[in-house]
């Protein structure tokens, strides 16, 4: 089983849409996890970190399920300016190793 | 601020060819990393340094090797460069714990023709 699992996509959505990306992790030594924003050709950046409880940063809330070990991120009102491949991240602090997903490719059209 | 900083950004080899890529960061970051980024796919870790002094294999380490030259530098060699090493690879650091950012360099585009 790979470590990381998330749906590449592409999903394509209108602008104003709701969108929700799930992302599963098969380390149970994962302690931090987060989401991760890479436009094109150009080099990942955070977009937030995940919390147990959850967490909400404007329009993009995040969440962390560790007993079916996945998070998810949900971008409400989408804009164009959302279009992006979404990677999720975890940290395994035994190792201090970060491993990324694949990406989820975002499209929002008008 | 300077952040990650790589070089080169763009480079062409052939193949057999060696080189090293450079990277630096002025974060003071304890931990480092060199992922490698194909087309429509994710970031694969080639190898990392959790602290100075200390390296370790990720997923995708075959080719490669890497010098934790101080705590600032963090290098990859490529010693017989092969067409399957085209990629995209991005140096990275961080310091080590719960909810701590991961910066990354601007990323090396290497062909190997």
């Amino acid at each position: 089983r790979k470590e990381v699992e998330q749906d590449p996509g592409p999903f394509n959505v209108p602008e104003g849409a709701t969108v929700a990306f799930n992302c599963t992790y098969s380390n149970s030594a994962s302690q931090s996890f987060f989401w991760y924003r890479q436009d094109c050709r150009k080099e990942p950046k955070l977009l937030m970190s995940v919390y147990s409880s959850g967490n909400e940063d404007g329009r993009f809330t995040a969440q962390l399920n560790r007993a079916s070990q996945y998070i998810s991120l949900l971008i409400r009102d989408s804009k164009l300016s959302d279009s992006a491949t979404y990677l999720c991240v975890f940290f395994t602090g035994t190792a201090s190793k970060l491993t990324f997903g694949t990406g989820t490719r975002l499209q929002v059209t008008l | 601020n300077a952040g990650v900083t790589q070089t080169p950004k763009f480079q062409v080899l052939k193949t057999g060819q060696s080189m090293t890529l450079q990277c630096a960061q002025d974060m003071n970051h304890n931990s480092m990393y060199w992922y490698r980024q194909d087309p429509g796919m994710g970031l694969r870790l080639i190898y990392y340094s959790a602290s100075e002094g200390t390296t370790d294999k990720g997923e995708v380490p075959n080719g490669y090797n890497v010098s934790r030259l101080n705590k600032r530098e963090f290098s990859l060699r490529l010693e017989s460069a092969a067409p399957s090493q085209t990629s995209v690879y991005f140096c990275a650091s961080s310091e080590p714990g719960r909810n701590t950012e991961a910066f990354f360099g601007q990323g090396t585009r290497l062909t190997v023709v």
